[in-house]
């Protein structure tokens, strides 16, 4: 079936360090791909996306890469700040219906 | 900004007992999910709804859940007869449509736990 393979599962890097974490997935007929910012206790809220006809996609610090032959993309944070830490997860979709990655808890440090 | 509620925001019940979760949708969006997160680990798929019909649903979706759409507004979970590992955080979601991309806005979520 579907699956989308998120790596690391935690991070922990210093304020103002750029932060990389990477998603897999295996339907190569999946076309969109949000990434989701989840604070402890609340729900998850989308922070970018890109769709597969699109290899980057910049907002601010956060950039996302794709990279559909390899069936894999990115999230990149520069500039990290305290308020950044969190669990993010990557997702997938084919259909419609959200497939997600494990999360990747990031830590950054003061 | 309009949002996805849910109700109740937590639900304790004892094993057997059916549970009911409700959830009322963005008012203009056609595609209503439910998705489940046990503590500490990912968020998965359940189920999808779009025009009074179930049109995807997981493995963990089996006889013992149902999704309804009684009005115009409220889209509803029930589980039937509650396990202990259904205890997790329930979250609605839904999205304008159509076509299968488009941003997903997810409620507070409701955190059943079962005993």
């Amino acid at each position: 079936g579907e699956n989308v393979e998120q790596h690391p599962s935690t991070l922990s890097v210093q304020e103002g360090d750029s932060a990389v974490i990477k998603c897999t997935y295996s339907d190569s007929a999946s076309n969109y791909f949000p990434w989701y910012k989840q604070e402890l206790g609340k729900r998850p809220q989308l922070i970018i996306d890109i769709r597969s006809n699109v290899g980057e996609k910049k907002d601010q610090r956060i950039a996302v890469t794709l990279n559909k032959t390899a069936k894999h993309f990115s999230l990149h944070i520069t500039e990290t700040q305290p308020e950044d830490s969190a669990v993010y997860f990557c997702a997938a979709s084919t259909t419609g219906k959200l497939i997600f990655g494990q999360g990747t808890t990031l830590q950054v440090k003061p | 900004e309009p949002e996805v509620t849910q109700t109740p925001s937590h639900q304790v019940t004892q094993m057997g007992q059916e549970v009911i979760l409700r959830c009322v949708p963005i008012s203009n969006h056609l595609y209503f999910y439910w998705y489940r997160q046990i503590l500490g680990q990912k968020v998965e798929f359940l189920v999808s709804f779009y025009n009074n019909e179930i049109s995807e649903k997981s493995e963990i979706f089996d006889d013992q859940f149902s999704v309804e759409r009684p009005d115009g507004s409220n889209f509803t979970l029930k589980i039937r007869s509650t396990k202990l590992e259904d205890s997790a955080m329930y979250f609605c979601a839904s999205r304008v449509g159509s076509g299968n991309t488009g941003e997903l806005f997810f409620g507070e979520g409701s955190r059943l736990t079962v005993l």
